[in-house]
């Protein structure tokens, strides 16, 4: 089946600092790439919609300029957490889906997540 | 607070029947999804079902369908200690899934 591949799985970056999540299709084109981010024994939340070659549509009390979404490529979408912060730690989880095969509910593809903790 | 939701702790024997419940809000959803996670690690898809199917099984798991109440279960058979997860119901809409709170499921011995 298609994967997709999150970089790097774990991470632990200083207060302040920036750090960079990348998602992958490696055996399709994902045109659209979902960014959920995940608290401790709570649910996923959906962030952001990458959209290749235009902006990203965030969801409601996301902040666009704390989580930069570049989507540069029809394999790569990148998740920046800029001047991170303690409360930033959280586990980051992108989704693709492969829109050239026909809708039969199994075309959604989650990456492994990312953990990020800042010190 | 979600809009799908599932309660959030169940303990089971090892061998009996586990039965995760859901409710979900939006009804023009086409799919409607079981993901499990374990301890650390991402989502694992272990079944989906079309909304316009009440039933779907697949080996040891059960997907039930009340498109009326808008009510998703999941019955797993003979859980096991592996079954041991966060079990997660999720709708979809426009491909951006909506995701309960996760049912902890514990299987004791």
């Amino acid at each position: 089946g298609a994967v997709v591949s999150q970089h790097p799985s774990w991470v632990i970056c200083k207060s302040g600092t920036s750090v960079k999540i990348e998602c992958r299709s490696l055996d399709f084109q994902a045109t659209t790439m979902f960014w959920y981010r995940q608290f401790p024994k709570q649910s996923l939340m959906l962030m952001a919609t990458s959209n290749e070659g235009s902006k990203a549509t965030y969801e409601q009390g996301v902040e666009k300029d704390k989580f930069l979404i570049n989507h540069a490529s029809l394999t790569l979408s990148t998740l920046t957490v800029t001047s991170a912060h303690p409360e930033d730690s959280s586990f980051y989880i992108c989704s693709a889906r492969d829109f050239k095969v026909a809708d039969s509910g199994n075309t959604i593809y989650f990456g492994e997540g990312s953990w990020l903790t800042v010190v | 607070g979600e809009d799908v939701e599932q309660s959030l702790f169940l303990s089971v024997r090892e061998g009996d029947s586990s039965v995760i419940n859901c409710t979900y809000t939006d009804s023009s959803s086409t799919y409607l999804y079981w993901y499990k996670q374990e301890p650390g690690a991402g989502l694992q898809l272990l079944t989906y079902i079309f909304s316009n199917m009440d039933m779907k099984q697949d080996q040891r798991l059960t997907v039930l369908l009340n498109k009326k109440d808008k009510h998703l279960s999941l019955r797993i058979a003979d859980t096991q200690t592996g079954d041991s997860a966060i079990y997660f119901c999720a709708e979809i809409k426009d491909y951006k899934l909506s995701f309960g709170a996760g049912t902890t499921v514990t299987v004791r011995a």
